[in-house]
């Protein structure tokens, strides 16, 4: 069984400040790990996607992700926060084998104030 | 290709009236999924299908849900009688069946039954 967990679900940051969303997991087998966005009255599309090569996964929008084995982590982390990152991002775990059925977090909303 | 396809995007129905929520997932992608998103329960895997054929099941809520692939490029979802407690946002999904690719969503269909 696999689950994801996502702590906080509303992040608030103020533009150009540092983004941190955070995303553990629980897996019988080391998974393969996605970021998504929502944007309102839109559907999910990804972010990035960690697949077991390198560990620090980037992405669209200036987004990157670092897988951390000991931890069970996959945080989500912008250098500099811009108001049109305001949205609901939501972790995800697949298995690497199986019905590769994704699992996702319950999502972290991210405020940006001006 | 255009992405997955869904329709409508917008539906409000009277309680008891049959719905039927439409999707045509990206030509190629053996797997769909349809999700229910609701603020209380988050994003909801109701039913998975691999090459047409359901999968998993488990998470339609009651026999009045049901879903059908009857080929590859298109599936539905319905829902017979309707109830207020229905009314969500219903996210189609579509992936290549293995574990290092996305999910790519549609733009969901807003359900409203009142």
């Amino acid at each position: 069984a696999q689950s994801v967990t996502q702590l906080g679900s509303h992040v608030s940051v103020s533009e150009g400040a540092l983004v941190l969303l955070r995303c553990n997991y629980s897996s019988s087998v080391p998974p393969y790990l996605f970021w998504y966005v929502q944007y309102p009255n839109q559907g999910l599309q990804l972010l990035l996607k960690y697949t077991s090569a390198a560990t620090l996964v980037k992405g669209i929008n200036g987004f990157e992700a670092e897988f951390k084995k000991s931890e069970t982590s996959f945080h989500l982390t912008k250098p500099s926060a811009h108001m049109s990152d305001a949205a609901e991002y939501f972790c995800a775990v697949s298995p690497p084998w199986g019905s590769y059925i994704p699992t996702f977090g319950r999502g972290t909303s991210l405020i940006v104030h001006p | 290709d255009a992405g997955v396809i869904q329709s409508p995007r917008h539906e409000v129905t009277e309680m008891g009236q049959e719905v039927t929520l439409r999707c045509k997932p990206i030509s190629g992608h053996n797997s769909l999924f349809w999700y229910r998103q609701t603020m209380m329960r988050g994003l909801e895997l109701l039913i998975y299908f691999n090459n047409n054929v359901p999968i998993d099941d488990s998470g339609m809520p009651e026999d009045r849900f049901s879903a059908k692939m009857p080929n590859a490029s298109f599936s539905t979802l319905k829902i017979q009688p309707s109830e207020p407690r229905d009314s969500a946002v219903y996210f189609c999904a579509s992936k290549q069946t293995s574990g290092n690719t996305e999910a790519f969503f549609g733009q969901g269909t807003r359900l409203t039954v009142v």
